[in-house]
């Protein structure tokens, strides 16, 4: 048990579009939800914690309406990157708590976007 | 602030030797240490969790040691092969004060394992 899978897996767009990643928690319910990014060669980076039904907590230097966070249920947050630009391409891996139980987090296998 | 150091960045063996990872951390009020596997262009793969209480933790052909209060850890292979070629990370989680905590990464260190 314990998957959580990202739809996309990846995904080309022109710059100035927007596009919508999602992170679903396949067969648990996750009321914190986390965002990170890697660059290449680089670590995972947290962008954002999402919350089941409040705001998202953005972490420094991350633009809260450049990148748009809901998570409106138990297993599904939803990343949105707004008019989008090459500096923004980069791996996009969310990670999912349990609501109860093991603490661990439990990782999406990721999604490649690319901003031409 | 807290931050997670991996050294060597990068590492090149031939099969069958035994290697150690290491990973040292600035502050040793943490909650949990996990290592991770990362293949190219792929998602995490968890390899252990080690919780602060803890110290040490076995799988397979792995074990990953922790010294909370030196603020360090190593990640020993056994016996390598070329499958273990990836990129391993170290994350450590600090104290639990809230339901959600987010995992900080070292960079990484790269190992190849030739045939």
């Amino acid at each position: 048990g314990a998957v959580v899978s990202q739809h996309p897996s990846w995904v080309i767009c022109k710059s100035g579009t927007s596009v919508k990643i999602e992170c679903r928690s396949l067969d648990f319910q996750a009321t914190t939800m986390f965002w990170y990014r890697q660059f290449p060669k680089q670590s995972l980076m947290l962008m954002a914690t999402s919350n089941e039904g409040s705001k998202a907590t953005y972490e420094q230097g991350v633009e809260k309406d450049k990148f748009l966070i809901n998570h409106a249920s138990l297993t599904l947050s939803t990343l949105t990157v707004t008019s989008a630009h090459p500096e923004d391409s980069s791996f996009y891996i969310c990670s999912a708590q349990k609501t109860s139980g093991s603490s661990e987090q439990y990782f999406g296998p990721g999604t490649r976007l690319t901003v031409t | 602030k807290q931050e997670v150091t991996q050294i060597p960045a990068a590492l090149s063996v031939p099969e069958g030797e035994n290697l150690v990872l290491n990973c040292s951390f600035t502050d040793s009020a943490i909650y949990n240490l996990q290592w991770f596997r990362q293949d190219p262009g792929k998602g995490l793969t968890s390899l252990l969790l080690i919780q602060s209480s803890q110290r040490e933790q076995t799988s397979g052909r792995l074990n990953a040691s922790l010294d909370k209060s030196s603020g360090r850890s190593t990640l020993y292979i056994a016996a390598s092969q070329p499958g273990d070629s990836a990129t391993y990370l170290c994350a450590v989680r600090l104290g639990v004060w809230q339901a959600g905590t987010a995992l900080i990464f070292g960079k990484g260190t790269t190992l190849s394992v030739s045939s």
